[in-house]
């Protein structure tokens, strides 16, 4: 029962390149939310997709940054034109609603540790 | 707008013994969702316990519970016996159901050693 599969597990860009990061959600887990940690800090929201829909973007910076969960394959996070200061490490998280049924948790993947040269 | 506060930036307890971790958070909701997070070097986010705003027991979890003062709006957690295992981030987070979005809110983590 595998769970939420974040790639890759490391990514490497020069400034000015694009970085795209993926996410599968476990399983049965139809909607999606991407989180920013930046070093020595807590985990920020950025962005929360069900299939082919943003439902809520309150937390992408207004430029560079965009998100997808297409119908078919994994969602992704993309970052056009990086900066340093977008070094962080990006975590993807699902759920199998949307806490319709009280609250349940989110399942959180392993990270993408983003770093810009 | 929702927020989250961890006061204790890091904290070192000895094996076997009991330590508790702050948290307070403001809403104006009544209705929501608090949760515990694990986050050891690994950098895995691992949910260690979970409790209900309309809940008024303690939610429990083997040598994990909290104390959840609902009107304070405090929930602290209380690891015991604790082992070399638990050493990690430690993350409070919030999670609103009106708003329709059920993100989370985290707080900025306290940083647990445990000595042997």
């Amino acid at each position: 029962n595998a769970g939420v599969m974040q790639n890759p597990r490391h990514l490497v860009r020069r400034r000015g390149q694009e970085a795209r990061l993926r996410c599968s959600p476990m399983k049965g887990h139809s909607h999606v939310y991407w989180y920013r940690q930046l070093p020595e800090e807590g985990l920020k929201f950025m962005v929360y997709l069900q299939k082919e829909n943003i439902i809520d973007e309150s937390g992408m910076p207004k430029e560079r940054f965009s998100a997808e969960f297409p119908k078919e394959g994994p969602s992704i996070l993309r970052i056009q034109q990086v900066v340093r200061g977008d070094s962080a490490a990006y975590f993807c998280a699902s759920s199998p609603t949307a806490g319709g049924s009280g609250g349940l948790p989110q399942h959180f993947g392993d990270g993408t540790r983003l770093s810009i040269l | 707008a929702q927020t989250v506060t961890q006061s204790q930036p890091e904290m070192s307890v000895q094996e076997a013994e009991t330590v508790t971790l702050s948290c307070t958070y403001d809403t104006s909701e009544s209705n929501y969702y608090l949760f515990w997070y694990k986050q050891p070097p690994s950098r895995q986010m691992i949910l260690v316990i979970r409790q209900e705003a309309y809940k008024q027991q303690n939610a429990t979890e083997n040598r994990f519970s909290v104390n959840f003062q609902k009107a304070a709006k405090s929930f602290s957690l209380k690891i015991s016996d604790s082992q070399l295992g638990d050493t990690a981030m430690y993350f409070c987070a919030f999670m609103n159901t009106t708003s329709g979005t059920y993100k989370y809110i985290f707080g900025t983590g306290t940083r647990l050693k445990v000595l042997a």
